[in-house]
């Protein structure tokens, strides 16, 4: 069974530009979850889809945006890049959602850098 | 806000002795608690959990304890081994919603 992958591994942009980030969860995995990690933070949450739903959103501004897909894949948007916005990007995909807890699984994340 | 905070930054052990790495959370709502492993420039790996109707949970060389009264879980690692040496994340959600990470502990075992 193939686990969480994420494209692009690593990725370069300049200030001003956008950029999207995709994810595929694990086969009949329904929520994915992306997270955004930068030097001495923690994992900071941005938001999870649940059937292509935004279920929950993190406290960052609205130039980080997503959507997910029938097939459960999804895609992050990042409009007019920040320097503060270099940071590696990590999806997790959960087999269910709703109120059961479970286990998060992650991709390898994509590592942004905004010159 | 941080919700679930890991006082610790790093931790160094003896291979073969026990690693304690421990968590504290202040929601009284979170209901799951997970371990994470983590290396740099990857993805975390889920190791364990349990759920807020137990105090303990045991996987092998990982048990993890959990004490609702303090808002306080560990992680124990019987016996460590240098190929534990990773960086472990606690997190915590409630009813299956997003989790919350701390910031991490960097265990080193040395051989």
């Amino acid at each position: 069974k193939a686990g969480v992958t994420q494209t692009p591994r690593y990725l370069i942009k300049t200030r001003g530009q956008q950029v999207t980030l995709s994810c595929s969860p694990i086969s009949g995995h329904r929520s994915v979850s992306w997270y955004q990690q930068t030097p001495g933070q923690g994992l900071q949450f941005l938001f999870e889809y649940f059937s292509e739903t935004q279920r929950n959103k993190g406290n960052f501004p609205g130039r980080f945006s997503g959507r997910q897909f029938s097939n459960s894949r999804s895609e992050m948007n990042v409009s007019t890049l920040e320097l503060g916005d270099s940071a590696l990007y990590l999806c997790a995909s959960k087999a269910a959602g709703g109120g059961l807890n479970t286990e998060a699984f992650f991709g390898q994340g994509t590592r942004l850098t905004v010159v | 806000d941080q919700q679930v905070k890991q006082n610790s930054p790093s931790l160094s052990v003896q291979e073969g002795r026990i690693s304690i790495l421990n968590c504290d959370y202040t929601n009284s709502m979170f209901d799951y608690f997970l371990w994470y492993k983590k290396y740099p420039a990857e993805g975390p790996t889920f190791l364990i959990s349990i759920s807020s109707i137990k105090d303990k949970n045991e996987d092998g060389r990982f048990t993890v304890f959990l004490n609702k009264s303090a808002k306080h879980l560990s992680l124990h690692i019987v016996p460590s081994q240098p190929g534990d040496s990773a960086v472990y994340l606690c997190a915590a959600s409630r009813r299956g919603d997003d989790m919350r990470f701390g910031a991490g502990t960097r265990l080193t075992v040395k051989p």
